[in-house]
């Protein structure tokens, strides 16, 4: 088993709509989890970062956590075209090194 | 805002060829990473460091070394090339939770 899964996709949503990404990770000690967006030919770049069971939001974009069922999602709100890339999700087991999922690319059509 | 570099965008060598991708951060942080990422298989971590000259084997060590002899550089070495090592490498650092990333060197051995 993978220690981060994630739904390769693609997943297509249409412009305004809203993009649903999900992760599953196996390490239930768990602490720090982490969505990271990476456009085609670059790196990947930090959106959000969750540590307690819940939703944050910041701006279109929420985090939930669920650790009970190691369960991590990103929601998108108002989808642009410019949100089109891939999304990593990232868990790090012992505060020491990440862990990535293979990522979700995600296209949103005008 | 933190700063990652890396010393190639692209990088063609030959198989043999001893190469070395260096990486460079401003933020005295204090943890350094090295990724490959490759098509299907997400981001893998090869090595990591939390010190000057401490090293710590990722998942994928093999036929890797690394060198950290400043806190502010981290260096990824390929003692002889192959084939099966041409990738996207990823550079990454970080303080406590947050990681940051560079740029990435596309590395192609032929």
């Amino acid at each position: 088993q993978k220690e981060v899964e994630q739904n390769s996709g693609p997943l297509s949503v249409p412009e305004g709509a809203i993009a649903s990404l999900n992760c599953t990770y196996s390490d239930r000690g768990s602490q720090s989890f982490f969505w990271y967006r990476q456009y085609s030919g670059k790196s990947p770049e930090l959106i959000m970062s969750i540590y307690s069971n819940g939703d944050k939001e910041d701006g279109r974009f929420t985090a939930q956590l669920n650790k009970a069922s190691q369960y991590v999602s990103l929601l998108i709100r108002d989808s642009q075209p410019s949100d089109s890339a891939t999304y990593l999700c990232a868990v790090n087991p012992d505060n020491n090194d990440m862990r990535f999922g293979a990522g979700t690319r995600l296209t949103v059509k005008p | 805002d933190v700063k990652v570099t890396q010393s190639s965008r692209y990088l063609v060598k030959r198989t043999g060829e001893k190469v070395f991708l260096e990486c460079v951060q401003d933020m005295d942080h204090e943890n350094m990473f090295w990724y490959r990422q490759d098509p299907g298989l997400g981001l893998r971590l090869i090595y990591f460091s939390y010190d000057v000259k401490m090293k710590e084997k990722g998942d994928i060590p093999e036929g890797y070394s690394v060198s950290r002899e400043k806190k502010e550089r981290f260096s990824l070495i390929l003692e002889s090339a192959s084939t099966n090592q041409t990738s996207m490498y990823l550079c990454a650092s970080s303080l406590t939770r947050d990681t940051f990333f560079g740029p990435g060197t596309r590395l192609t051995v032929l």
